[in-house]
């Protein structure tokens, strides 16, 4: 079955502990990126990668850093993460040609105390 | 830079009725443009798309969404909405062969019965 997988789907944290949420998908696309959801804001993204070892700044790309080793897995890393990084974060992939749509994980709600 | 307006935060309607969630989007080149629905605790899942061709897009689970170049408008309809319905739904432009896909805030809708 043609997926996106991230892990955790939840996870309560402390402020400054590094955590990393992993996303990984099966389907051969070179596009991955992540969002975060916030009420009001729709979704925001926070880092993409066009293809293995090329990785970009989204619009709200500050507090994370992404790698992109090989083509499925898009993990994102939160050094040390803060009560304002409290959200839903989803990781997306897509074939990458600029006209398909993206198929999203279900999601990772994250809370940073 | 696009950007997407979705008019509504909240429309609440009665089973059977007929519902629109509205979409707006700012481009000064040609866009494709996707509704998504993200069901309570779930990812997003594509509704519709429009890449070309006819204005008038069908989708999954009876919507349809009308893309109207000169409003710049691309309303999401459903002739009957039904309980199952209920879910926030997100409006998405990308801009030519760019990767940066862009949301709007949502639409939440619900349905009683």
């Amino acid at each position: 079955e043609a997926q996106v997988t991230q892990n955790p789907r939840y996870l309560i944290t402390v402020t400054g502990k590094k955590l990393t949420v992993t996303c990984s998908q099966n389907m051969n696309h070179e596009y991955m990126s992540w969002y975060r959801q916030d009420p009001g804001l729709g979704l925001r993204q926070i880092y993409y990668s066009m293809n293995v070892e090329v990785t970009d700044k989204g619009d709200v790309p500050e507090g994370y850093k992404v790698s992109r080793k090989e083509k499925r897995n898009f993990p994102l890393i939160l050094e040390s993460p803060s009560p304002n990084q409290t959200s839903l974060y989803f990781c997306a992939s897509s074939f990458g040609t600029g006209n398909t749509e993206a198929f999203f994980g279900q999601g990772t709600r994250l809370t940073v105390v | 830079a696009q950007s997407v307006t979705q008019l509504d935060s909240q429309v609440p309607v009665f089973e059977e009725a007929p519902v629109e969630l509205r979409c707006n989007y700012s481009s000064s080149v040609s866009v494709y443009l996707f509704w998504y629905v993200q069901y309570p605790n779930q990812g997003l899942q594509l509704l519709l798309k429009y890449l070309s061709g006819s204005t008038l897009v069908k989708g999954i689970n009876g919507f349809e969404a009308e893309f109207n170049k000169s409003q710049t408008s691309f309303h999401l309809r459903k002739p009957s909405v039904h309980i199952s319905d209920t879910a926030e739904y997100f409006c998405a432009v990308l801009v030519g062969n760019n990767n940066d896909m862009r949301f709007g805030a949502g639409t939440r809708l619900t349905v009683k019965p």
